[in-house]
């Protein structure tokens, strides 16, 4: 059964730009979490979704955003790009909103602003 | 902010030796702790849970210590082996909220 899944693996943009990354959950799953990583520290809750609804957002700016598919998969996007937006940017899904023991991670998007 | 710190940011040991990886956490509310292991390239992975209504669990090899009293989790590994060498996360919540609060990491080495 194939874990969740993120493409793509690597992205370079520049300042101002604009980025999508995508996730595909766990067959069943039907809950997906965002989360920064900055270099050398711990991910930094983004946003979940459940059932396509937003259910929880971190303390990140309007740049990002993100949405849930029928199909359960999602999209980070984030506008304007800075250097600071420079990390991996991990996906992770739940059978359950709540079901923090269930999550699982993708490997990651790294992102590199230039 | 909300916050989960690591006393150490780096932890070298001798393969067969075991190790001990410590995490405090700031939120008194939180009821629900995580270790996972991340690996090179890879996202992180679950090693082991621990629920505010226990101070101790076991799985393979890995054991979690949990003290409420001052806020302290613990992850102990016995036998550390070469697989075992990666950046090790403590991570709280409460239950049925929304997200993992992480702390900074721990990268484990093993030495030969």
């Amino acid at each position: 059964d194939a874990g969740v899944t993120q493409s793509p693996t690597h992205l370079i943009k520049t300042r101002g730009q604009q980025v999508t990354l995508r996730c595909s959950p766990i067959s069943g799953h039907k809950s997906v979490s965002w989360y920064q990583q900055v270099l050398g520290q711990g991910p930094q809750f983004i946003f979940q979704y459940y059932e396509k609804e937003e259910r929880g957002r971190g303390n990140f700016p309007d740049r990002f955003s993100a949405r849930q598919f029928p199909n359960y998969s999602s999209e980070l996007n984030v506008n304007a790009l800075l250097l600071g937006d420079s990390a991996l940017y991990l996906c992770a899904s739940s059978f359950l909103a709540g079901g923090i023991n269930e999550q699982f991670f993708g490997p990651g998007t790294r992102l590199t602003v230039l | 902010g909300e916050s989960v710190g690591l006393h150490l940011p780096t932890l070298s040991v001798q393969e067969g030796d075991n190790s001990i990886i410590n995490c405090a956490y700031s939120n008194s509310a939180s009821d629900y702790f995580i270790w996972y292991k991340q690996e090179s390239g890879k996202g992180p992975q679950f090693i082991i849970d621990i629920r505010s209504n226990m101070d101790k669990r076991q799985g393979q090899r890995v054991t979690v210590l949990l003290n409420k009293t001052v806020k302290h989790l613990s992850l102990q590994i016995a036998a550390t082996q070469p697989g075992d060498s990666a950046v090790y996360f403590c991570a709280e919540t409460i239950q049925g909220a929304q997200k993992l609060v992480f702390g900074q990491g721990t990268r484990l080495t093993i030495n030969p």
